[in-house]
C-alpha cells in the first residue's frame, strides 16, 4: 500500500530561519505531487502541487519544493520564514494511475517572533 | 468563489448515538471527498464520489458509516451507531474531477462522550 512519510513532527525556529521539512512516499509509479497548509483555525489549503514538467515547484507565500524521483522525495522549503508561516504542513501523494490522495502525517511548525 | 462549507463545525454524542455531516462542495466540482483525521495524523480517505457514484468506498466501516451524494452536489455522512474511536474531524473535500487539487471544507469535529 502507498504509505508517505514526513520525518519530522514538530518544527521550532526563528523567524528569518530557513525552513525544510522532508517529505518520502512509497508508490513507484507515477504520482502528483501536494502540500497542503493548515493555519491554526483554518482549513487545509494547497501550497503547491506537481504533476509533471520542472521538478522545482514554486507555490505560495514564498514556499517552494523539489521532487527527486530517484529519492521518492519531494521535500519543502522556504529560504526565511516569518511569523505567519506558523502552521501544520501536509505532504500528500496521489498515484497518477489511482487517484486516491494519501496524506503524511503533518509537521507543526512554530515559528518564534 | 465560495469554498467548500460544511456543518456542524463540533458535534458532541453520546456513544451509541447517530450523527450525521453534511457537504455543500464548490459549485461545478465533480468529485467529492470525505476524509476522517485522527488527532496528530494527516487525513484518511473514507469515500470518494464521481456525481452522484460512490467509486472508492474501500476505507468506509460500512456495518456503522453510510454515505449519500443526491443529484451529485450535497452529500451527507453518517454514523449509526457512534463509537468513542470515531472521535475525530470529518473533512469533506471537493475538486474539478479526479486527479485535481482538492479543496478541503472547514471540518465537524466530532467527539464522543
Amino acid at each position: 500500500a502507498q504509505s508517505v512519510s514526513q520525518h519530522n513532527h514538530h518544527v521550532i525556529l526563528s523567524e528569518a530561519a530557513s525552513l525544510e521539512l522532508g517529505c518520502n512516499y512509497s508508490y513507484g509509479g507515477t504520482v502528483n505531487l501536494f502540500w497542503y497548509v493548515q493555519y491554526p483555525g483554518q482549513h487545509l489549503q494547497l501550497l503547491l502541487k506537481y504533476f509533471s514538467g520542472d521538478p522545482l515547484v514554486k507555490g505560495i507565500k514564498g514556499f517552494e519544493a523539489e521532487f527527486i524521483k530517484s529519492k521518492f522525495s519531494f521535500n519543502l522549503r522556504k529560504p526565511s520564514v516569518q511569523w505567519s508561516d506558523t502552521a501544520e504542513y501536509f505532504c500528500a501523494v496521489n498515484q497518477a494511475a489511482g487517484n486516491k490522495l494519501t496524506f503524511g502525517g503533518g509537521t507543526r511548525v512554530l515559528v518564534k517572533p | 468563489e465560495a469554498g467548500v462549507v460544511q456543518s456542524p463545525r463540533y458535534k458532541i454524542i453520546e456513544k451509541k448515538q447517530p450523527v450525521a455531516f453534511w457537504c455543500n462542495p464548490i459549485s461545478g466540482h465533480n468529485t467529492l471527498y470525505w476524509y476522517r483525521q485522527n488527532l496528530g495524523q494527516g487525513p484518511e480517505l473514507l469515500i470518494r464520489y464521481e456525481n452522484e457514484e460512490a467509486v472508492d468506498d474501500s476505507q468506509l466501516p460500512k456495518d456503522r458509516f453510510s454515505a449519500e451524494r443526491l443529484k451529485g452536489v450535497d452529500s451527507t455522512l453518517k454514523i449509526q451507531p457512534a463509537e468513542l474511536g470515531d472521535s475525530a474531524v470529518y473533512l469533506c473535500a471537493s475538486s474539478l474531477r479526479q486527479g485535481q487539487p482538492q479543496h478541503f471544507g472547514d471540518g465537524t469535529r466530532l467527539s464522543i462522550l
